[in-house]
This record gives C-alpha cells, structure tokens and sequence, in this order.
C-alpha cells in the first residue's frame, strides 16, 4: 500500500526566507510524486509533479521539489517565501500503473505562514 | 480556475437524508475521482471513473454511491446521512490514467444537522 507523511502540521517562516515542506512516501515500486496547495475554502491547486528525470523538479509560483530516492523524500522548495505562499500544502503519492489502481494518496498536509 | 466545476457549493441537510453532489470535468478530460476532506480523516480518496466505468474504489461508504454519465459528467449520491457525513467533498478529472495530474473542483461543503 501506498502512503505519504508530512512530518510538521505547521511551517513558519519569514518573508524572503527560503522555504522547506518535508514530505516522505512509501511505494511497493517506483513513485508518481506531486505537490497541490490548498487556499482557504478553495480546491486543491496542481503545483508540480515528479515522473521520472531530472530529481530536481520546477514547478508554480518558483516552487520546486527535490525527489530523493535513497531517502524516499520529496520535499517542497521555495527561495524566497511571500506572504502570499501562506496555504495548506499537500504531497501526493500514486504507484506507477499497475492495474486498475489510479487514484493518490495525501499526506496530512502542512500549513505555511509566511511572516511579513 | 481549474475548469472542474461542482455544484452545489454549499448543502445543508439533516441526518437520515439523501444528496447529490454534480461534478463536470475539464473539457476533454476523461477521468472523474471523488474526495473527501474533513479535520479528523484529512483527504480521502472515495472512488473514480473513467470514461464512463467505475476504475478504483477507494475509503468509499456503502452509504455513497456515484456514476459517470455520457457526457462525462458526474454524481456523488450520498444517502442515510450521518453527522459524521459533514465534510468538503472534491471532485477532480484528468486527461488520462497515467501521468496526467489531477485538477480540482472548488468542492462542495455538506453540512448534516
């Protein structure tokens, strides 16, 4: 079975700081990787993906995300944050087909403050 | 906005009660899931279809039951419901089974009393 864990419920950090959103997974074999951020009372928003390549993944908004095998992590990068980033962040796992089974399992999800 | 639109945007109902929750997909989009977002249980998937034909069940109650249409247009009943049933519910569609990423709906808040 597939699961996906975001360590910290909150992340704060200053304005024009970098910023970091662990996320760890676990797959029986090769993993589909994506990060979505939720604004409140909206849906979930696609930021990027990892398929396969370059373990260093661009996606929105300067977000980027670093796939690491050994340490099965997809950690969510930014290196500047805004103000604006403040949302609820969510990591997603999927086994690459194998069968009927297509749908993404979350992890818990992390909320970023971004402190002005 | 993603192009996933759902309706109602918010439903009140009282305990025992049955709804349908409407989902359209993106324009050519042939895959439909449905999740379930509530404080105590986070993001859960419920069940998907795709082209048509259900493909993959996930934390789904008895209680729930969905269907795509033809037109690719989707429905989430939700039946004898329970206090426990308030929560946001999620519609998403994607372009193919495979690599494709998920947009989502604006979701639909279900409210039982």
């Amino acid at each position: 079975a597939q699961s996906v864990a975001q360590p910290e419920d909150q992340v704060n950090v200053a304005e024009g700081n970098p910023l970091t959103v662990k996320c760890t997974y676990s797959v029986s074999g090769n993993p589909y990787l994506f990060w979505y951020v939720q604004y409140p009372n909206r849906g979930l928003q696609f930021l990027l993906k990892y398929i396969t390549g370059d373990n260093l993944v661009k996606g929105s908004y300067g977000f980027e995300a670093e796939f690491n095998k050994s340490q099965t992590s997809f950690h969510l990068k930014k290196p500047s944050a805004l103000v604006s980033d403040s949302a609820l962040y969510f990591c997603a796992v999927r086994d690459k087909p194998n069968g009927s089974a297509r749908q993404l399992t979350f992890g818990s999800g992390t909320q970023l403050t971004v402190l002005p | 906005d993603s192009g996933v639109t759902q309706t109602p945007k918010h439903l009140i109902t009282a305990t025992g009660q049955r709804v349908t929750l409407r989902c359209s997909p993106r324009s050519g989009d042939l895959s439909v899931y449905w999740y379930q977002q509530s404080l105590d249980q986070g993001l859960q998937f419920l069940i998907q279809y795709y082209n048509g034909e259900e493909r993959a069940k996930g934390n789904i109650l008895e209680r729930f039951s969905a269907q795509q249409f033809p037109d690719l247009h989707s429905e989430l009943n939700l039946s004898s419901l329970e206090l426990g049933d308030s929560a946001l519910y999620f519609c998403a569609s994607s372009a193919r089974q495979g690599t494709a990423e998920q947009f989502f709906g604006p979701g639909t808040r279900l409210t039982v009393l």
